[in-house]
């Protein structure tokens, strides 16, 4: 297995509600990460995950949640969003955080806050 | 601080044409450089990298040339076809990675 695969595809929530982003990845990868991606933008880290740590919190708003359960899963907890957190966000990793390769990357949730 | 520059923002090529999209970079201690390819609705994917001991790297139609002295590097994309019509990300990468704005390249049937 080769894929991250993220899930929902597709998400669509009111400003007052909570729900999550997930990811899952069977590489044995030991770093995973979450990026935020606007239209005709580069996608722009917001956390990262080594060895299920939290290593790198890129100054996000607490409305967002991290939380790495395990070695292959990683959620994004959401609450409180606002219209310009609409986005698509997606999950990558890699076999280790600071080893220089190529990140995997899924093929992200596109999410729209109403 | 934009510390990879790539260019152009957009990219018109007709069919089998080459496509060249040049990225610079300004911090030496870089050591991966890696491109990814997005096509609409999809995350990025890996295309091709090289590291900065290695002048160039070729694989299939898609060739890295790497210029450490100059601190420059450009994607070639030979005979390009439609399906190559995507957006791509020159990146380099210290423990993280840091993208270029990106390409959107169009290929002209």
């Amino acid at each position: 297995d080769t894929e991250v695969t993220q899930t929902p595809k597709h998400l669509v929530m009111g400003m007052t509600n909570k729900k999550s982003l997930k990811c899952e990845q069977h590489m044995g990868h030991r770093a995973m990460y979450w990026y935020k991606q606007k239209a005709k933008k580069p996608p722009e880290l917001m956390f990262v995950y080594s060895y299920e740590k939290l290593s790198i919190n890129e100054s996000v708003p607490s409305r967002f949640s991290p939380e790495c359960p395990n070695s292959s899963l990683l959620n994004l907890h959401l609450h409180a969003l606002q219209p310009e957190d609409s986005a698509l966000y997606l999950c990558a990793s890699s076999q280790a955080f600071q080893v220089n390769y190529g990140y995997t990357f899924g093929s992200g949730t596109r999410l729209t806050v109403v | 601080q934009q510390q990879v520059k790539q260019s152009p923002q957009s990219l018109i090529v007709q069919k089998g044409g080459i496509s060249i999209i040049n990225c610079a970079y300004e911090n030496t201690a870089f050591d991966y450089f890696p491109w990814y390819q997005q096509f609409p609705g999809k995350g990025p994917a890996l295309l091709i990298a090289i590291r900065p001991d290695v002048s160039e790297k070729k694989e299939g139609r898609f060739t890295i040339s790497f210029n450490k002295s100059a601190k420059q590097f450009s994607l070639h994309i030979m005979d390009s076809q439609p399906g190559d019509s995507a957006t791509y990300f020159c990146a380099a990468m210290r423990d993280k990675i840091i993208f270029g704005k990106g390409t959107r390249l169009h290929i002209l049937p």
